[in-house]
């Protein structure tokens, strides 16, 4: 799998979109753009995915650019919830072989979003 | 709670005694993934099934290390002989073949 890069913190001030990169350059044409985050204590929790097309869910926004080279997370009104270590992952979907799937982390980035 | 059940959540264990976890998938899930996370570092991959096959094994998963998922429902890791290195939460996730994977809330093991 591809490896990612991630800052290794960033703040956010509560009610302010939060904007976290992920650099992906080595990213393959199977390989998704998946994002989790893991609040204290907790277990990952799926944030969204895409291929190539910007992608919005309840949570979140994925822009990935044109080349899929680097991708954007945007929480659009942070909350003090929010705050977590958010994972940019890439991961083959398609094809693989039988191990396609598993999921690779890294350090992620520690998002601390205040008053 | 129809998410992914992990037991226990905690253990404390002395050191050289065996330990087993056991992680309840999301009942329609195929596939199942144990990984371990230590403390500041993310996730780290140990072993996944497709049903009841064991289909790959990190070289993180030493001998004294054991998954089964008899019938392909839940699954167990033992770990024989802990050592303190083994100190870590050891987390379990579940999705169908090509959709997102859903985790436990982890059981977080400590070696005295």
């Amino acid at each position: 799998d591809a490896k990612t890069t991630q800052p290794t913190s960033m703040d956010c001030a509560e009610g302010r979109a939060a904007n976290l990169p992920c650099n992906h350059s080595t990213i393959s044409g199977n390989e998704y753009v998946y994002w989790y985050r893991q609040i204290h204590s907790q277990g990952p929790q799926y944030i969204i995915h895409g291929l190539k097309n910007n992608e919005t869910n309840e949570m979140a926004s994925l822009i990935i650019t044109e080349d899929r080279k680097s991708s954007t997370l945007i929480l659009p009104h942070a909350t003090l919830r929010d705050t977590a270590v958010y994972y940019c992952i890439v991961r083959v979907v398609v094809g693989g072989g039988t191990s396609y799937g598993k999921l690779t982390f890294g350090q992620g980035t520690i998002l601390t979003v205040h008053p | 709670d129809t998410g992914v059940s992990q037991n226990p959540r905690h253990k404390i264990t002395k050191r050289g005694q065996n330990v087993t976890f056991r992680c309840d998938p999301i009942s329609e899930h195929n596939r199942l993934y144990w990984y371990r996370q230590t403390l500041g570092q993310g996730p780290e991959f140990l072993t996944y099934f497709q049903n009841e096959a064991q289909l790959e094994k990190s070289r993180l998963l030493s001998d004294r290390f054991s998954a089964e998922r008899p019938k392909g429902s839940f699954s167990t890791l033992e770990i024989q002989r802990t050592e303190q290195g083994d100190s870590a939460m050891y987390l379990c996730a579940s999705n169908l073949q090509r959709g997102e994977a859903f985790f436990g809330q982890g059981t977080r093991l400590t070696v005295v």
